[in-house]
C-alpha cells in the first residue's frame, strides 16, 4: 500500500517562529499536496507540486511556501507562525488510477 | 468543479446498508465522482470512483443515475468502524485538484 508519511502528529510552535511540516511518500508518485482543515471550512488546498522542484498554489498559500528537492518529499513551510495558522495540516499523494493517499495529519497549534 | 450537495449527518444499524446520497447537477461529462471518508483524527481515506457506470470494490458500491446528476454510496453492510465523515467530490480527470464540501457524518449503532 501508498504510504503517506508526516512527521509529526501533533506540534506546538510560538508566534513568529518558522515551522516545518514533512511529507514523504513512499511510491515514486509525481504528483503531492498540502491541504489545511478547519471546522466548518472544510479541506484548503495550499500548495502542490507535481514535480520535483516545482510548485503551484493553491487556494490560500499567504504564509506559507513549499519545497520539493526530492520525488519523494515534500515540505511544508510556515515562514513566519501566526496564531491563525493553527490547523489540521494534511500532505496528499496521488495515486494514478484512484484517487489520493493522505498522510494522517499533523495537528499544529501556534501560541 | 462541479459543487456537490450532501445531507450534513445520518445514522444507521450496525450489519444493515448504510446508503449515502450526493447531489452533483452541475456536473459535466468528463468530470469523475470520488468518495472519501474521514474517520476522526485521521487523513482521509479513498473509497471508491466512477463516471458513468456503476462501481464495486471491497469497500462500497457507487450508483450514479444515469443523467449523473445524483450519486449514491453504499456501505453494504456497515460496522461501529464505519462512523465517520463522507465527503463526496467531482473532479475533472486531468485535474489534480480536490475541492471538499462539509460531507456526510454517518452515525453507525449497535
Amino acid at each position: 500500500d501508498v504510504k503517506v508519511t508526516q512527521s509529526s502528529r501533533y506540534l506546538v510552535k510560538r508566534t513568529g517562529e518558522k515551522v516545518f511540516l514533512e511529507c514523504v511518500q513512499d511510491m515514486d508518485h509525481e504528483n503531492m499536496f498540502w491541504y489545511r482543515q478547519d471546522p466548518g471550512l472544510g479541506l484548503r488546498l495550499i500548495y502542490f507540486s507535481y514535480d520535483v522542484k516545482m510548485k503551484e498554489k493553491g487556494d490560500i498559500p499567504e504564509g506559507y511556501s513549499v519545497s520539493r528537492e526530492k520525488k519523494e518529499r515534500f515540505s511544508l513551510i510556515l515562514e513566519s507562525a501566526s496564531t491563525n495558522q493553527t490547523s489540521m495540516y494534511l500532505c496528499a499523494s496521488r495515486t494514478p488510477g484512484t484517487g489520493y493517499t493522505f498522510g494522517s495529519g499533523t495537528r499544529l497549534t501556534v501560541v | 468543479d462541479a459543487k456537490t450537495t450532501q445531507p450534513t449527518s445520518m445514522d444507521c444499524a450496525e450489519g444493515r446498508a448504510a446508503n449515502l446520497p450526493c447531489n452533483h447537477s452541475t456536473i459535466s461529462g468528463n468530470e469523475y465522482v470520488y468518495w472519501y471518508r474521514q474517520i476522526h483524527s485521521q487523513g482521509p481515506q479513498y473509497i471508491i470512483h466512477g463516471l458513468k457506470n456503476n462501481e464495486t470494490n471491497e469497500m462500497a458500491s457507487l450508483i450514479i443515475t444515469e443523467d449523473r446528476k445524483s450519486s449514491t454510496l453504499i456501505l453494504p453492510h456497515a460496522t461501529l468502524r464505519d462512523t465517520a465523515v463522507y465527503y463526496c467530490i467531482v473532479r475533472g480527470h486531468n485535474t489534480d485538484k480536490l475541492i471538499f464540501g462539509t460531507g456526510t457524518r454517518l452515525q453507525v449503532f449497535p
